[in-house]
């Protein structure tokens, strides 16, 4: 069964500075994972989508890397603004064994931008 | 383009009653998902349809249940609402095409359910 967990659950950290979120999942077999945004009491926002045939994705001073194999992704986040304070979720598409493909969400993690 | 529009924004039920929520997906995608979030339980998977076709389904009691009509627009349903109903209601579509790699999830605003 695919388990995604996200690590740390929390992360508070000075403007300015660059900041690591993870991802691990449990099952290599994965379609893609995507990372999301989300604002308090709001939809979630895509950020990046990563094919499982690639390495990383770049946007702006987002860039998140996949590493299949150990089941890991991580998003990277440059010169931390305090507008990027928001909740961070990786999500894997895999497919099912009796219907078809399923997004499996990890629980998140608060991001918090000091200025 | 148009993102996915839910609709409504808020909702405020009291116990016992039912309640429809929309979603409109992003034109020509075909696979519209339902999700509930609540601060305990984080992000759960509803139902998913594609082709006006529930294709998934999530664990939840048969009091949630939802369509999808021809112009991939999905409606989602929930009777005899619970105090523990309350969440926010998040929809997402996707074009899944036949490329899976490539099928990435859009979400909308969500409805914000309020159960009293």
């Amino acid at each position: 069964k695919q388990e995604v967990t996200q690590i740390p659950a929390a992360l508070s950290v000075p403007e300015g500075e660059n900041l690591v979120l993870n991802c691990s999942f449990t099952d290599s077999a994965i379609y893609n994972l995507q990372w999301f945004r989300q604002d308090p009491g709001k939809g979630l926002t895509s950020l990046l989508l990563i094919q499982s045939s690639q390495r990383e994705q770049t946007s702006g001073r987002l860039n998140a890397s996949l590493d299949k194999s150990s089941g890991r992704s991580t998003l990277y986040i440059a010169a931390s603004q305090p507008g990027d304070s928001a909740t961070y979720l990786c999500a894997v598409r895999v497919s099912m064994k009796t219907s078809y493909d399923k997004v499996i969400f990890g629980p998140g993690t608060s991001l918090s931008v000091i200025p | 383009k148009a993102g996915v529009t839910q609709t409504p924004r808020y909702l405020i039920k009291t116990r016992g009653q039912q309640v429809t929520l929309s979603c409109s997906p992003i034109s020509g995608h075909r696979s519209v998902s339902w999700y509930q979030q609540t601060p305990g339980q984080g992000l759960q998977f509803l139902f998913e349809y594609f082709s006006e076709t529930q294709r998934n389904k999530g664990n939840f009691p048969g009091r949630f249940s939802g369509r999808q009509f021809s112009n991939s627009r999905s409606e989602m349903n929930v009777s005899t609402l619970e105090l523990g109903d309350s969440a926010l209601y998040l929809c997402a579509s996707s074009l899944n095409s036949m490329n899976m790699e490539n099928t990435e999830a859009f979400f909308g605003q969500g409805t914000r359910l309020t159960v009293v």
